[in-house]
């Protein structure tokens, strides 16, 4: 089946610009994830959705970033005027049922890159 | 706050040869620990976890012990080949669900 796809692969944009990234989760998983992983790093978390509702957005480094999930599949992560430090790969990641013993699966992950 | 860390890198073996990764991890309550492996151009996946104290986990010849009293998740292999090539990540998921990695630490195996 589908594993968890993320668009666009690839994301060159000018500093203080806007930008989407969007992540597809395996059909019927109902916990999605986001980390972000800069150049020689593991990955850090965001943000955790639980259906639509942002169960903990403990990791979002400031209120430049946001993320939505309104019918509780698709997820958006949204950044406000991008800085050259938010350059690294963002990562997104859906588990069936959330919680530490759930697996979660990995989409390839959206590099962003900020001039 | 809950930290994992691992063996630097880059690790180099030759085919064949015994591999130890090591990891500790630092955490409040009882925590699920993982390896994660990412090969050259693709997305991370799981390779083993253990849920409690003394569980091992296993997955293509790899095994790691979830070793409480020493707060540690020693990834080994026996045999190491080619193919095993990759970059591995230790990771930690509290009761919160979210994963807390290590840096990772990049394998290559030559032949």
């Amino acid at each position: 089946g589908a594993g968890v796809s993320q668009t666009p692969s690839n994301k060159v944009t000018e500093k203080g610009k806007y930008v989407e990234l969007r992540c597809d989760p395996i059909s019927g998983h109902t916990a999605l994830y986001w980390y972000r992983q800069s150049l020689g790093q593991g990955p850090e978390f965001l943000i955790y959705f639980q259906g639509t509702g942002a169960a903990d957005d403990s990791g979002l480094p400031n209120d430049r970033f946001f993320a939505v999930r309104p019918e509780g599949s698709v997820s958006t992560l949204k950044i406000q005027r991008t800085e050259r430090g938010d350059s690294a790969v963002y990562l997104c990641a859906s588990s069936l049922a959330g919680g530490p013993q759930g697996t979660q699966y990995f989409g390839p992950g959206t590099r962003l890159l900020v001039l | 706050g809950d930290s994992v860390t691992q063996m630097e890198g880059p690790v180099t073996l030759s085919e064949e040869a015994f591999l130890t990764i090591n990891c500790t991890y630092t955490a409040t309550g009882y925590p699920s620990l993982f390896w994660y492996v990412q090969y050259p151009g693709e997305g991370l996946q799981l390779l083993l976890k253990a849920t409690k104290a003394d569980d091992k986990g296993s997955n293509k010849g790899f095994e790691a012990t979830y070793r409480k009293e020493t707060t540690s998740f020693h990834l080994e292999k026996g045999s190491v080949q080619v193919s095993d090539s990759a970059v591995y990540f230790c990771a930690l998921g509290d009761s919160n669900e979210k994963l807390t990695f290590g840096t990772g630490t990049r394998l290559t195996i030559i032949p």
